[in-house]
């Protein structure tokens, strides 16, 4: 199983809703990762988690909250998010910090 | 701060290779990446080369790596309109922290 899988493909939400985005990956891999991409824009790093441990917080707002509940999955909670957060989030593996990363088919969420 | 740089657009005809360039500033880098993106879709992992290495060859694809220059090219033989689609540059250092995309560069195949 090479497949990172992402559930919703699609969200729209409101701008007080509460909602999450989800990411599982079954290769073992030990390090994941989210992404933000705007349209024509190359993605951009949100968090990584290693090991289960948050390793890096790319300054993202408080309203993008990161879990990982176990190796293998990876949730991203949304609360009181902005218009200008309307965006397809990726999220991606890799063995391990640094190895190449595999993605997802991304989440393309609209905010109203 | 860490940069890579692509030309953004690029067209060819079916048949022909294609040969997308990029250049990074990070002299430690030590992964290499090319992704493929399709309209809606995520990033597919094309092929990645070490720094250590100078070229990757795999079926239709040649990575070319001059460390020296910070010149990184993706050489796509006999291009296809499949082919047709976003291409990102990446780098990394160790543990991921400095993986980096650049801009992209959309190859259009015409027939």
């Amino acid at each position: 199983d090479t497949e990172v899988t992402q559930t919703p493909k699609h969200l729209v939400m409101g701008m007080t809703n509460k909602k999450s985005l989800k990411c599982e990956q079954h290769m073992g891999h030990r390090a994941m990762y989210w992404y933000k991409q705007k349209a024509k824009k190359p993605p951009e790093l949100m968090f990584v988690y290693s090991y289960e441990k948050l390793s890096i917080n790319e300054s993202v707002p408080s309203r993008f909250s990161p879990e990982c509940p176990n190796s293998s999955l990876l949730n991203l909670h949304l609360h009181a998010l902005q218009p200008e957060d309307s965006a397809l989030y990726l999220c991606a593996s890799s063995q391990v910090p640094g190895d190449e990363q595999y993605f997802g088919p991304g989440t393309r969420l609209t905010v109203t | 701060g860490e940069d890579v740089e692509q030309s953004l657009f690029l067209s060819v005809r079916e048949g022909d290779s294609s040969v997308i360039n990029c250049t990074y500033t990070d002299s430690s880098s030590t992964y290499l990446y090319w992704y493929k993106q399709e309209p809606g879709a995520g990033l597919q992992l094309l092929t990645y080369i070490f720094s250590n290495m100078d070229m990757k060859q795999d079926q239709r694809l040649t990575v070319l790596l001059n460390k020296k220059d910070k010149h990184l090219s993706l050489r796509i033989a006999d291009t296809q309109t499949g082919d047709s689609a976003i291409y990102f540059c990446a780098e990394s250092g160790d543990y991921g922290q400095n993986f980096v995309f650049g801009p992209g560069t959309r190859l259009s195949v015409l027939p």
